[in-house]
């Protein structure tokens, strides 16, 4: 069974403050998305990579995919309250008939104003 | 462009009756895929679908859920004789293209509560 472990669970930080969120799996995938999720809301897509190694930023969110393609991380600079919500990764196998997600367990974040 | 539908929004059931869940994918997107959120748990694979075809049910239960997507209209999750377990976040997602990708966009999902 494919497992996405992603740490820390939570995450209470100040207004401004940097952080990691990290992806980790024994699996290799073909690619990974980030997604943000608020309360009672779907998840939205964020990013997506393919290569190992890619580095894509959106504004003060900084992805990088592992070199093997087995993890990821989610880096924010300066943190806003606008930032708080349920950070999941996910990833699939390409290759086969389906491109179901596997999806982490997730990373809660609160920033406090 | 619109994003991807559900409705209902929420839906009460008392155990033993059915539900069923639609989605609309967004526009041109032929590929439709059900996940399931647990409380406390995190969100999971249920079925794949293409137009009048189930490619992957791998995730779903075996007994009383069923999924489909036909040639016109939304694609129907249907929940035959629910029970309290049954309480949790249906999404819906679509995407345009198998490839490797794999960009799903997910609707608000509809949150059943079984009474």
């Amino acid at each position: 069974t494919q497992l996405l472990e992603q740490s820390p669970q939570f995450l209470s930080i100040q207004e401004g403050e940097n952080l990691t969120v990290y992806c980790n799996s024994s699996s290799v995938f073909s690619s990974l998305q980030w997604y943000r999720q608020e309360p009672g809301e779907g998840p939205v897509l964020l990013v997506t990579v393919v290569t190992g190694g890619e580095v894509k930023k959106l504004k003060r969110l900084t992805f990088q995919f592992g070199d093997a393609r087995k993890d990821s991380s989610l880096h924010i600079t300066a943190a806003q309250p606008g930032d708080t919500g349920l950070y999941l990764c996910a990833a699939a196998d390409y290759g086969g008939a389906t491109n179901k997600l596997i999806f982490g367990t997730g990373t809660l974040l609160a920033v406090q104003p | 462009n619109a994003g991807v539908m559900q409705n209902p929004r929420h839906l009460v059931r008392r155990r033993g009756q059915e539900a069923r869940l639609r989605c609309s994918p967004m526009k041109g997107h032929s590929h439709v895929y059900w996940y399931r959120q647990l409380p406390e748990e995190g969100l999971k694979f249920m079925v794949y679908l293409q137009k009048e075809n189930i490619i992957d049910e791998s995730g779903m239960p075996k007994e009383r859920f069923s999924a489909e997507f036909p040639k016109e209209g939304p694609s129907i999750l249907r929940i035959q004789q629910v029970v309290r377990g049954d309480s949790a976040a249906y999404f819906c997602a679509s995407s345009p293209v198998l490839d490797r990708y794999n960009e799903q966009f997910f609707g608000p999902g509809t949150r059943l509560t079984v009474l």
